[in-house]
């Protein structure tokens, strides 16, 4: 089985500061991995995610994230935050040909501080 | 893009009713549908997976009787809570994709919240 361990509940940054979320994932078969954002009382929306290539994906609003094999790990950088990137921050694995099923870490909340 | 449309946005029912929350894919066909639960400031817990035209496969710990799933078209899946109590209040978000999409992708909804009184 899958799971994903997102390191922290909570991320204090300043703004225009650079971030970085952390998450390692564990599984004993190839997995698909993404980065979702929600905010509040909205649905999901797909930062980034990686299926095969190269191990640094870029995605929207200037966040990227990259995929390290050795320490099964995919964390989420950002060079300079805003204000309106204060959200929630989910991590998620997949299995492809599998069930499908998207497997999501608990969260990290990324607060933005003036 | 894909786009996926959850209806209703909200709702609020009375202790003992049964809600439907409905789930579209717009402009592709949703061979697997996803049914998640969110509790205020926690991660999303998968209730289910659909697929069309077959029984929807729920995760352990979760209700069949009580979390009835459709998916009787490629472009709809509905979530009828039955009977609902207070402790069934929570956000509900729907995912659908499309196993035919190159990028792999999953859309999901903007979610439901239910508030059972």
């Amino acid at each position: 089985a899958q799971s994903v361990t997102q390191l922290d509940s909570q991320v204090p940054v300043f703004e225009e500061a650079p971030v970085e979320l952390r998450c390692n994932y564990s599984s004993s078969v190839s997995v698909y991995l993404f980065w979702y954002v929600q905010y509040p009382n909205q649905g999901l929306q797909l930062l980034l995610k990686y299926l095969s290539g190269s191990t640094l994906v870029k995605g929207i609003n200037g966040f990227e994230a990259e995929f390290n094999k050795s320490q099964t790990s995919f964390h989420l950088r950002k060079p300079s935050v805003h204000i309106s990137d204060t959200a929630e921050y989910f991590c998620a694995v997949s299995v492809w040909n599998r069930d499908d099923k998207i497997i999501f870490g608990k969260g990290t909340r990324l607060h933005i501080l003036p | 893009g894909a786009v996926v449309s959850q209806h209703p946005s909200w709702v609020i029912c009375k202790s003992g009713t049964s809600v439907k929350i409905e789930c579209r894919s717009l402009d592709f066909q949703a061979t697997t549908m996803f049914w998640y639960r969110q509790f205020p400031k926690q991660s999303l817990m998968l209730m289910a997976t659909s697929n069309e035209g077959s029984k929807a496969t729920y995760e352990q710990g979760v209700e069949k009787d009580k979390f009835l799933i459709n998916h009787a078209s490629l472009t709809l899946s509905t979530l009828t809570v039955t009977s609902a109590h207070p402790e069934d209040s929570s956000f509900y978000i729907c995912s659908a994709r499309d196993r035919n999409r190159l990028n792999y992708g999953y859309t999901f909804g903007s979610g439901t919240r239910l508030t059972v009184v």
